[in-house]
């Protein structure tokens, strides 16, 4: 079975642009999680999305934006892109029923570089 | 706020060595916790989930440990290998319903032939 995708691998924009980064979750999972992870950093909790709706939002300015669609593929904007914003963008995918034992699985993630 | 520390930042281990990784967190209202592990410039590999209600989780030389009450958890490699040379990352879900994992900084790995 296919893991998480994501695409695309690696992107470069500049100050002031807007990027779309996209997301496959693993097939019958029903929720996506986004994370930014800056050099050197764990992991940093930007959404959670189930059932195409909104679960949880990290503290992240409202320059990031997501959305979830009906085959539980997502899709991660950030409008007006600083230096800042340059890191591994992570999604992670889990069935979303709340167990106990509900582990997410990671994508390769998508390398960003602001200039 | 729920805070993770993993001390320390870097370790360096003979190959055949017996290595313990420390996970640290402030708030033991925790879901459950996951170990991680992280190659350099890839996504993350879940190694071991440990519910709240657990002490102990084993997988092959891997064996991780929870002590909810004084907020901490170990990881423990057995017969070290070059292989193993990663980042690993400990992550703590508080919230039922809401994924959230907090993630601590990591413990860089290197194993020495």
């Amino acid at each position: 079975d296919a893991g998480v995708t994501q695409s695309p691998t690696h992107l470069i924009k500049t100050r002031g642009q807007q990027v779309t980064l996209r997301c496959s979750p693993i097939s019958g999972h029903k929720s996506v999680s986004w994370y930014q992870q800056v050099l050197g950093q764990g992991p940093q909790f930007i959404f959670q999305y189930y059932e195409k709706e909104e679960r949880g939002r990290g503290n992240f300015p409202d320059r990031f934006s997501a959305r979830q669609f009906p085959n539980y593929s997502s899709e991660l904007n950030v409008n007006a892109l600083l230096l800042g914003d340059s890191a591994l963008y992570l999604c992670a995918s889990s069935l979303g029923q709340g167990s106990f034992t509900d582990t997410q699985y990671f994508g390769p993630g998508t390398r960003l570089t602001v200039l | 706020k729920q805070e993770v520390t993993q001390i320390p930042a870097a370790l360096s281990v003979p190959e055949g060595e017996n290595l313990v990784l420390n996970c640290s967190f402030t708030d033991s209202a925790i879901y459950n916790l996951q170990w991680f592990r992280q190659d350099p410039g890839k996504g993350l590999t879940s190694l071991l989930l440990i519910q709240s209600s657990q002490r102990e989780q084993t997988s092959g030389r891997l064996n991780a440990s929870l002590d909810k009450s004084s907020g901490r958890s170990t990881l423990y490699i057995a017969a070290s290998q070059p292989g193993d040379s990663a980042t690993y990352l400990c992550a703590v879900s508080s919230n039922f319903g809401n994924e959230k994992l907090t993630f601590g900084t990591g413990t860089r790995l290197t194993i020495i032939p």
